[in-house]
């Protein structure tokens, strides 16, 4: 199954503060999503990346997807306590095995 | 609201007992899928059941079964409960059956502890 590493795994940051999460994948990614989670509670689904160089916004938040670096980053300009809690990138497709994946989730705190 | 409907929220049991957790798909949507998510494994991908028939299996242990029903409602079954089964259950649905292109969405979940 495809493995996602997600960096950094917590983030603390002052609100007004710019930050990038990154979302790395052991096998050749073919799409990919980025949800956010309040802690406890489900998914929402932010973004869906699905080519190579393509590049999603949604309000104050950007994901890039970067094919060849079998990665993906998520980018909050000027954070807002309302950004807080756990942001999980996940994929469902690598190489023709079909097992949606997570990673593990980074965890970010906006202080007001 | 998602228009993912899992119930009940939270459950409360005892070691060797047998619960179901019950998840409603979003209208329109064929597929369901199963998440379990604890903060030692992260979220780890269950089943998936596609119009009624079973698509995808992940990491679900054989204590654990799950089928989807004609008016596409699923039911997972947790058997034999040790204390490591404690987590959040996630249900999630989609339109299609494979490579959603858009994304899941998430149910609530179903906070499970097991005493």
């Amino acid at each position: 199954s495809q493995e996602l590493e997600q960096s950094p795994q917590s983030l603390i940051v002052q609100e007004g503060k710019n930050l990038t999460i990154n979302c790395t994948s052991s096998k050749t990614l073919y799409g990919l999503y980025w949800y956010k989670q309040k802690y406890g509670e489900g998914l929402i689904f932010l973004m869906m990346l699905q080519k190579g160089g393509e590049e999603k916004s949604h309000e104050k938040i950007t994901a890039k997807l970067d094919e060849k670096k079998q990665q993906s980053s998520l980018h909050i300009t000027a954070s807002q306590p309302s950004h807080a809690g756990i942001y999980l990138c996940g994929a469902d497709k690598a190489g023709g095995s079909y097992i949606p994946t997570f990673g593990r989730g980074t965890s970010l705190i906006v202080h007001p | 609201d998602s228009g993912v409907t899992q119930t009940p929220k939270h459950l409360i049991t005892a070691t060797g007992q047998r619960v179901t957790l019950r998840c409603s798909p979003r209208s329109g949507d064929l597929s369901v899928y199963w998440y379990q998510q604890s903060l030692d494994q992260g979220l780890q991908f269950l089943i998936q059941y596609y119009n009624g028939e079973e698509r995808a299996k992940g990491n679900i242990l054989e204590r654990f079964s799950a089928q989807q029903f004609p008016d596409l409602h699923s039911e997972l079954n947790l058997s034999s409960l040790e204390l490591g089964d404690s987590a959040l259950y996630f249900c999630a649905s989609s339109r299609g059956g494979t490579s959603p292109g858009g994304g899941y969405t998430f149910g609530s979940g179903t906070r499970l502890t097991v005493v």
